[in-house]
């Protein structure tokens, strides 16, 4: 069973718009992960926040975590077609050893 | 750095067939996962190693699905018979840091049976 439940599940802006993406989660973590996958690929890691940190930034990446609610979203500044992909969220829950559970995704669609 | 290897991409079978799939980590990574993902679904946990040891293999079908790693390094998943429901992508995934459980992804084997 999953535990991450990703909103929306299908998201489509212009370039040079933010998207946000939110994920919601039920047990305690000690991480959550956002990874990205392109049609036909891998999962690609793309930033990790620990259940003690509330925002972190990577280059064009902002991640938030509410631990109160268990939630957090991930903001994608001045999107490019580039960014294309499904992205999902992973919990490193505390009661699992160390397994990330994924949610079912966000497909963001960028249009030029 | 090389990433994650899997082979093959792709697998069309018919259903009671034999399959496998192969998968070479990232060297050092002494963790090792197998994914199934659905068409439209996140992946989902199949089996985990550590080193040579199954420590996680409860989501793993075992009346048809059965994966080994030799020697702590290559892995081997195998589904005998395939059935219909089991056309999916199998991600093979890979983790040094025991810490985060940051994971390193292949391209997947897409199976269709048939």
């Amino acid at each position: 069973s999953q535990q991450g439940e990703e909103d929306p599940q299908a998201l489509s802006i212009q370039e040079g718009e933010n998207a946000t993406m939110n994920c919601s989660y039920k047990t305690s973590i000690n991480n959550l992960q956002w990874y990205r996958q392109n049609s036909g690929r891998g999962l690609v890691h793309l930033i990790l926040i620990r259940s003690n940190e509330r925002e972190k930034h990577s280059g064009r990446l902002r991640v938030t975590l509410d631990t109160s609610k268990k939630s957090s979203s991930l903001l994608i500044t001045a999107s490019r077609a580039a960014d294309t992909a499904s992205y999902f969220c992973a919990t490193d829950a505390s009661n699992q050893g160390g397994k990330l559970i994924f949610g079912q995704g966000t497909e963001l669609s960028v249009k030029p | 750095e090389a990433g994650v290897v899997q082979s093959p991409r792709y697998k069309i079978i018919e259903k009671k067939q034999p399959v496998a799939f192969w998968c070479n980590p990232i060297s050092g990574h002494n963790t090792l996962y197998w994914y199934r993902q659905n068409l439209g679904q996140g992946p989902e946990l199949l089996i985990r190693y550590e080193n040579e040891e199954a420590v996680d293999d409860s989501q793993l079908p075992k009346d048809r699905f059965s994966a080994e790693r030799l020697k702590g390094v290559d892995s081997t998943l195998k589904i005998q018979p395939a059935e219909l429901g089991d056309s999916a992508v199998y991600l093979c995934a890979s983790s040094l840091d025991r810490r985060t459980n940051e994971q390193y992804f292949g391209p997947g084997t897409r199976l269709t049976v048939t």
